[in-house]
């Protein structure tokens, strides 16, 4: 199966500033790549999916780039609510394989 | 708005089956635009798909959990159901259901989660 790795682990941003997120693929998943965000307690959300089509009411602060094995989620100005958990998967090949995670931490 | 929203015990014993539902509401099953799915997140660790079903019927199983999960709908009640057999602790997990689009490829939405422990 894929393995998907984010870097970093911790993310320690203050708010306004810009957030770059990495996902690696441990092979090519072509374009075939989703990000969702998580907050304690709650169900994830779907951010990104096609490596870099918004979602349904996601705010234009949030894009997503890249293709083949490496991949970016930015946010371009972190408001309050950004600070969360947020999980790369891929769906490029069954199973659909998650990243561990990137906590993005106010600073 | 599509909602979903998991039930089923929270606690179970070891080699016992785990059973949970999914209702969901403000949209049909058997649209048959969408598949629907069961996710879980270990305490503290990543999400995990355990895999999806068609309104049809057809499913897809992660390998991993292949020959213990069985997935099953109800287009009456509008709901899907998983099954998981000869759960040990390693089963105990948050267990997502969810709504995924394309060909079962991303979930746009997803249940609350319900916690399933596995112990005596």
């Amino acid at each position: 199966e894929i393995v998907m790795t984010q870097s970093p682990a911790t993310l320690s941003v203050s708010p306004g500033e810009r957030a770059a997120l990495s996902c690696r693929a441990s092979q090519s998943v072509s374009s075939n790549l989703a990000w969702y965000q998580q907050n304690p307690g709650q169900a994830p959300r779907l951010l990104i999916y096609g490596a870099s089509i918004r979602a349904t009411a996601i705010p234009a602060r949030f894009s997503g780039s890249g293709s083949g094995t490496e991949f970016t989620l930015t946010i371009s100005s972190l408001q309050s609510e950004d600070f969360a958990v947020y999980y790369c998967q891929q769906y490029n090949n069954w199973p659909w394989t998650f990243g561990q995670g990137t906590k993005v931490e106010i600073k | 708005q599509v909602q979903l929203r998991e039930s089923g015990p929270g606690l179970v014993k070891p080699s016992q089956t785990l059973s949970l539902t999914c209702s969901v509401s403000g949209g049909s099953i058997s649209s048959g635009h969408y598949y629907w799915s069961w996710i879980r997140q270990h305490p503290g660790k990543g999400l995990e798909w355990i895999g999806y079903i068609y309104d049809s019927g057809r499913t897809y199983y992660n390998p991993s959990l292949k020959s213990r999960v069985t997935f099953s709908v109800d287009r009456s009640k509008n709901q899907f159901s998983l099954k998981l057999t000869s759960v040990t602790a390693a089963d105990t997990a948050v267990y997502h259901c969810a709504r995924a689009r394309g060909f079962g490829e991303f979930a746009d939405y997803w249940g609350q989660g319900t916690l399933v422990t596995v112990s005596s």
